[in-house]
């Protein structure tokens, strides 16, 4: 089975600053994708960024970027210039993209962000 | 399309009651998942449809757990005898396609046992 951890349950960082968020996962699988989920307090979670793992370049959307190390199996978030909108709670997710297997996904923890003004 | 869509928003019942959570996903998506999110912890995944067909159920669904998505649409989950341990978020999910694709999630029901 897969597991996703996120060893960090809470960062901060300063409005504008860069900021990055842990996960490390466990699988014996060699195709597989990445997710960063954000969750606003009372809100729906919606997706940040996306890595396929047969891809060698790291995802980037805008402000944010990953760092992914497939041998390491880390997959870290990096939010530059951080705004008061990315206070949330960030979850890292796995899933399968073993043929015949279902599409769910495993998650970890969470971390809460909060940005300071 | 609003997104996917959930019913009720916040449910309070008293232990015993059985209690039913809607889901409207966004309507071109074919695969439907339940999961559950208690205070301070990611998402559980508890179940999974592609179109009409429940393919998977986790370990967490115990016996007093149904879920249905007659037509291909909108699915229920209902709660039988409810227990204080079922406090929780209960969260859905939608996608089409490949498994790259972009799962979007609703605002989720959040139930009370009391």
């Amino acid at each position: 089975a897969q597991t996703v951890t996120q060893s960090q349950p809470e960062m901060s960082v300063q409005e504008a600053e860069t900021v990055t968020l842990s996960c490390t996962y466990d699988t014996s699988e060699s195709d597989y994708y990445l997710f960063w989920y954000k969750q606003p307090p009372s809100r729906q979670m919606i997706l940040v960024i996306r890595q396929e793992a047969y891809k060698q370049q790291n995802a980037t959307e805008n402000r944010f970027s990953v760092n992914f190390q497939k041998a390491a199996k880390s997959f870290s978030l990096k939010i530059s210039d951080s705004q008061l909108g990315d206070a949330a709670m960030y979850f890292c997710a796995y899933r399968s993209a073993v043929s015949g297997a279902n599409s769910k996904l495993t998650f970890g923890k969470g971390i809460t962000l909060s940005v300071r003004p | 399309d609003t997104g996917v869509s959930q019913d009720p928003r916040h449910k309070i019942t008293k232990r015993g009651q059985n209690v039913t959570f809607r889901c409207d996903p966004i309507s071109e998506h074919n695969r439907l998942y339940w999961y559950r999110q208690t205070l301070g912890q990611g998402p559980e995944f508890l179940t999974y449809f592609q179109n009409e067909a429940q393919l998977e159920k986790s370990r967490l669904l115990s016996d007093r757990f149904s879920a249905e998505r007659p037509k291909g649409s909108f699915s229920t989950l209902e709660i039988q005898r409810t227990e204080q341990g079922d406090s929780a978020m209960y969260l859905c999910a939608s996608s089409q396609g490949q498994k790259s694709a972009e799962a979007f999630f609703g605002q989720g029901t959040r139930l009370t046992v009391v």
